[in-house]
């Protein structure tokens, strides 16, 4: 079946640090892969998404490249703001129109 | 007005009583579902409804059943609750939208109900 691998949090970092937070995944076929953030207190909501191979999704700062050869689907973002502290999940679709998330990965960033 | 408004946001019971979460929605879609989340296992599907004739059951059913009152109503009931339910539930809904890469599986969330088994 399909499973999300996530490195596990919590992830601390500087403000203006750069961010990493990895994901791999198992599907058959050809999934759609998003991330999505939980801020404290608050429902996930979507960040970004990508659904075929080499596509890069971005929002607020934050991309990520679909790598097919790779499985993976990293999320990146160039300086963190105190404000990007949340959890974040990873996520894909595959047959059966079904979400499958990871486990999520906490990040706290400090000034 | 939040899209998808779930109500309790808190709750604390006892073990064997029956709860049930409640779901409303004003984004017009007709899939709706029930996750629960725990720390250190992510989201896990409960119940989906792609339409009010359409009820699904997800990785996580037992102990838990739902019902789909109108497109914009989708309860989860556990009808004799035990401590291991603990956790936070949420309510979420989609569009199918047209074709296998549109907005399908883009879901938006409702805050949450955190219940407590005691």
């Amino acid at each position: 079946g399909n499973s999300v691998t996530q490195m596990e949090g919590p992830v601390t970092l500087s403000e203006e640090a750069f961010l990493t937070i990895n994901c791999t995944y198992t599907a058959t076929g050809y999934p759609s892969l998003f991330w999505y953030v939980q801020y404290p207190g608050e429902g996930l909501q979507l960040l970004l998404k990508a659904t075929k191979a080499d596509d890069k999704g971005s929002n607020k700062g934050f991309e990520a490249t679909y790598r097919k050869e790779t499985t993976s689907f990293h999320l990146e973002k160039g300086s963190v703001q105190v404000s990007d502290s949340a959890v974040y999940f990873c996520a894909l679709t595959g047959g059966g129109n079904k979400l499958t998330f990871g486990t999520g990965t906490q990040l706290k960033v400090e000034l | 007005d939040a899209d998808v408004t779930q109500t309790p946001r808190n709750r604390i019971t006892k073990t064997g009583k029956r709860i049930m979460l409640e779901c409303s929605q004003t984004k017009g879609h007709d899939r709706m579902y029930w996750y629960r989340q725990d720390p250190g296992l992510g989201l896990r599907l409960i119940y989906y409804s792609f339409d009010v004739k359409d009820i699904n059951k997800g990785e996580i059913s037992d102990g838990y059943s739902v019902s789909r009152q109108a497109q914009a109503k989708f309860s989860l009931s556990l009808e004799s609750a035990i401590p291991n339910q603990t956790a936070l539930y949420f309510c979420a809904t989609s569009d199918p939208g047209n074709g296998p890469r549109s907005g399908a599986n883009v879901l938006t969330f409702g805050a949450g109900s955190r219940l407590t088994v005691l």
